[in-house]
């Protein structure tokens, strides 16, 4: 089944505390991103991955790192968590029109 | 740079039509629509190309008038599966591909 994953599906952890968020997707898509869903905000893209070893910022990219070593793999990483970063993400991949999302990764930093 | 998405919220009963509209600032390549469950993640509706192409959804039309940047998405014969948010996505001339603008989104509830 076409599908993209996420883990973990929900998070709480304390300010300061490293943590990754693994995004991978079996649709061989080149393009994959990440989007933070914040309530009457919509949907923002944080950094968006063109193919591998190549990443850009999208919207809001302050306090987050991305890599892009395997084509399949786009994890998202917050080397030092604050509460501002309290939201709901997802992670997406795209064919050439339509983007495919991830489930979700409820993300609680107290 | 955000689009605009008007209404912010509608409420209709089953049947009824609804038009959802987006507009931006910036010359579009490209509007995306998306509805989103609650709960659930966004699924792609259809897309609206420069030039008059539009690839998606069989049951839910749209338009897009390149010289105004702006698009519409039309809800016809609402059923109650019809009820989520909807948002618009929007991709520049300059920056296919890249950076992808989500609206703030527009809240349908369709009652029995």
């Amino acid at each position: 089944e076409a599908q993209v994953t996420q883990n973990p599906r929900y998070l709480i952890t304390v300010t300061g505390k490293k943590l990754t968020v693994t995004c991978s997707q079996n649709m061989n898509h080149e393009y994959m991103s990440w989007y933070r869903q914040d309530p009457g905000l919509g949907l923002r893209q944080i950094y968006y991955s063109m193919n591998v070893e190549v990443t850009d910022k999208g919207d809001v990219p302050e306090g987050y790192k991305v890599s892009r070593k395997e084509k399949r793999n786009f994890p998202l990483i917050l080397e030092s968590p604050s509460p501002n970063q309290t939201s709901l993400y997802f992670c997406a991949s795209r064919k050439r029109y339509e983007q495919y999302f991830g489930p979700g990764t409820r993300l609680t930093v107290t | 740079q955000q689009p605009v998405q008007s209404p912010q919220a509608v409420i209709l009963r089953e049947g009824e039509d609804a038009v959802i509209n987006c507009s931006s600032s910036k010359a579009l390549y490209s509007v995306h629509w998306y509805r989103q469950k609650h709960g659930e993640a966004p699924v792609f509706l259809m897309i609206l190309l420069k030039g008059g192409e539009q690839k998606g959804h069989d049951k839910i039309s749209a338009s897009f008038n390149e010289k105004k940047q702006q698009s519409s998405l039309y809800l016809t014969a609402s059923q109650l599966s019809y009820s989520g948010t909807y948002f618009c996505g929007t991709e520049g001339r300059d920056n296919y591909g890249q950076n992808f603008v989500f609206g703030p989104g527009t809240r349908l509830s369709v009652l029995p």
